[in-house]
């Protein structure tokens, strides 16, 4: 019979415009959350991360928002390129010493040329 | 520097035998993470270790999973016997407390 896998949500996004991921974590007691990228073939790559403390932080044309109120986290890539095409996760921890991250299922971002 | 490091890279057997993956974690990490990654169940964690001791296996599916650290940079995922569901790509991360996670190339398992 035909496997089902995970529905993976697709955001296709044309080269140069700007390309905005998003995520609903679970845990309100989570303290501090990561973006990472992975490319196909590829182990998950750290992008950006934010702590609970904090609603926007920037990096090298990415950029973390982070509204605590409704649990979302969003992830801006400025000018979009070829290479910015992988999947994307978010991820979340507790904080407090405990280091188990929780994955989300993951955003794949096609660039198209 | 050198990242996280796994070996094989690819392993291709047969049910009923055992696998043996490996990882180094990056030098001074004293956190280290194997994960499963599936198309049916995305990424898994499967068991974490802080300073060479096990804190969480919860993830571990059953007891054919066993892993070990034997010291600060070398950890193994043992499947004894291993069955075709277990055909997944494991991933090893390390990591300082607090901190992201640095994941290694991942080992792509085949169970025939």
């Amino acid at each position: 019979g035909e496997s089902v896998g995970l529905h993976l949500p697709t955001l296709s996004v044309q080269e140069g415009d700007n390309s905005i991921i998003n995520c609903a974590y679970s845990n309100s007691a989570s303290d501090y959350f990561i973006w990472y990228k992975q490319e196909s073939g590829k182990g998950p790559q750290f992008i950006i991360d934010i702590r609970s403390n904090m609603d926007k932080r920037q990096g090298q044309r990415v950029t973390v928002l982070l509204n605590k109120t409704v649990k979302h986290l969003s992830l801006q890539i400025a000018a979009t390129q070829p290479g910015d095409s992988a999947v994307y996760f978010c991820a979340e921890n507790i904080g407090g010493g405990y280091q188990k991250v929780t994955f989300g299922t993951g955003t794949k971002l096609q660039v198209i040329p | 520097d050198a990242g996280v490091i796994q070996s094989p890279r690819h392993e291709v057997t047969e049910m009923g035998q055992e696998v043996t993956l490996r990882c180094k974690p990056i030098s001074g990490h004293n956190s280290l993470f194997w994960y499963r990654q599936t198309m049916m169940r995305g990424l898994e964690l499967l068991i974490y270790f802080n300073n060479n001791v096990p804190i969480d296996d919860s993830g571990m599916p059953e007891d054919r999973f066993s892993a070990k650290m034997p010291n600060a940079s070398f950890s193994t995922l043992k499947i004894q016997p291993s069955e075709p569901r277990d055909s997944a790509v494991y991933f090893c991360a390390s990591t300082l407390p607090g901190t992201k996670q640095f994941f290694g190339p991942g080992t792509r398992l085949t169970v025939l």
